[in-house]
């Protein structure tokens, strides 16, 4: 079957680093997907990777080892509105996405 | 600015009523998907379309139907509502499965079934 797995849930530091992994086990690959929910909102495209290698935006990465099946988000300099779920997405070989459950980031001052 | 569009926001059903979720985008997007998102899961594909007059099956399809008459909507309704499909629903576009084209998401519904 298909899978996506995250941690649950992180806690970090206002002005600090944090790196969500993501880890994958699907039917091809056609590109990787993160995206950011606030609570009681809709999800909002963050970044995407189709080649190994690091993608930068800003404060926001993402790193992808396909080998791995393995992705991960790093934020810096975090603030207080960056608290809310990550999701990692995986494109497969019918160009669907399979999501990952989220990981909550609580931020603390 | 409107992007993509769901109403109604919130709705409460009984058991065994029926409803449509409307879904619009205005991005002339080609693809239209409803999800569900039920707590400690990822969303989950109910039903897609690809153009116009079109409509595909997605993971958890049973209980949903759909369809796409104009290119700018999406409707979701369901027949015979049951508690199981109590959840929040999101309708997404996009203009493409290629390369980075990502999916834009309305706001959701909250459905609750009693």
């Amino acid at each position: 079957g298909q899978n996506i797995d995250q941690p649950t849930e992180m806690t970090a530091t206002e002005g600090a680093i944090v790196q969500i992994n993501c880890t994958y086990q699907t039917s091809g690959f056609n590109g990787l997907f993160w995206y950011q929910q606030h609570a009681g909102e809709a999800p909002t495209f963050l970044s995407y990777n189709v080649l190994d290698g690091l993608e930068e935006k800003g404060r926001f990465s993402s790193f992808l080892s396909r080998s791995k099946g393995y992705s991960y988000l790093l934020l810096k300099e975090l603030q207080m509105k960056d608290s809310a779920s990550y999701l990692c997405a995986v494109r497969d070989s019918n160009y669907q996405l399979i999501w990952g459950a989220g990981t909550k980031l609580i931020i603390k001052p | 600015n409107a992007g993509v569009t769901q109403t109604p926001k919130f709705r409460v059903l009984k058991t065994g009523q029926s409803m449509t979720l409307l879904c619009a985008q205005d991005m002339n997007h080609e693809y239209m998907y409803w999800y569900r998102q039920d707590p400690g899961m990822g969303l989950r594909l109910i039903h897609y379309s690809v153009g116009e007059g079109t409509t595909a099956k997605g993971e958890v399809p049973d209980g949903y139907n759909v369809s796409r008459l104009k290119k700018q909507n999406f409707l979701l309704g369901l027949e015979s509502a049951a508690p199981s499909q109590t959840s929040v629903y999101f309708c997404a576009s996009s203009s493409g499965t290629g390369e980075s084209q990502p999916q834009h998401f309305g706001d959701g519904t909250r459905l609750s079934i009693l």
